[in-house]
């Protein structure tokens, strides 16, 4: 079984729509983060959490909640989706111990908004 | 300017080439740095970190030049398994991790 799983695998929405996406991992990691990646750019941070009462604004965090339900689960949420959130997006964790971090990605969400 | 900036390619190589990526960053107190690949509609997975003094991987080197500020990835003898995307990942403290756009490598046999 995959370490950090991700549902739904792809989604078809229309705008104002609200949807969550989920993520789940059973590593053990403290941290996990939520990004969006766009066809010619990086992947750009959303949200991130170093642990269950820790939450953070990434880069773009605008138009985009997150909840941490337990440190196995972070869970990303569109209140009234609109087609420029359109993108592939990833949940990612890592150890948390300091130092270089090595992230461990989902497999993804393909998100489509009409 | 991106503050990581890569060449996005593509590369187009034949099959037990050689072949050199670059990867530019403009902060100065970046403190981590990795190269990572990505397969197509996949997640990204680490392929190294890189370190000072240079390391290596089997058939991959990569390289950290913090004076010119940029870190290479060379890449020997270039397998079809090889064609990807290579995204640079540059790290600074106080977390705030910078993804590449990356670099498509096509290896053809």
């Amino acid at each position: 079984d995959a370490d950090v799983t991700q549902t739904p695998r792809n989604r078809i929405t229309k705008t104002g729509k609200r949807i969550m996406l989920e993520c789940s991992q059973t590593k053990g990691h403290d941290r996990m983060y939520w990004y969006r990646q766009d066809p010619g750019l990086g992947l750009q941070l959303i949200y991130y959490s170093f642990d269950v009462k820790d939450i953070n604004k990434g880069e773009i965090s605008d138009g985009y909640s997150v909840s941490r339900q337990a440190q196995a689960k972070f869970s990303l949420s569109l209140e009234s989706a609109i087609p420029n959130q359109t993108a592939l997006y990833f949940c990612a964790t890592s150890e948390g111990t300091g130092g270089e971090e090595t992230q461990y990605f989902g497999p993804g969400t393909r998100l489509l908004v009409l | 300017r991106k503050e990581v900036e890569q060449d996005p390619g593509p590369f187009n190589v034949p099959e037990g080439a050689t072949v050199a990526f670059n990867c530019t960053y403009s902060n100065s107190a970046s403190q981590s740095f990795f190269w990572y690949r990505q397969d197509c509609r996949k997640e990204p997975k680490l392929l190294m970190s890189v370190y000072s003094s240079g390391n290596e991987d089997g058939r991959f080197t990569a390289q950290l030049n913090r004076a010119s500020q940029y870190i290479s990835l060379l890449i020997r003898d270039s397998k079809l398994s090889d064609s990807a995307t290579y995204l640079c990942v540059v790290e600074r403290g106080g977390f705030k991790t910078i993804f590449g756009a990356g670099t498509r490598l096509f290896v053809k046999a």
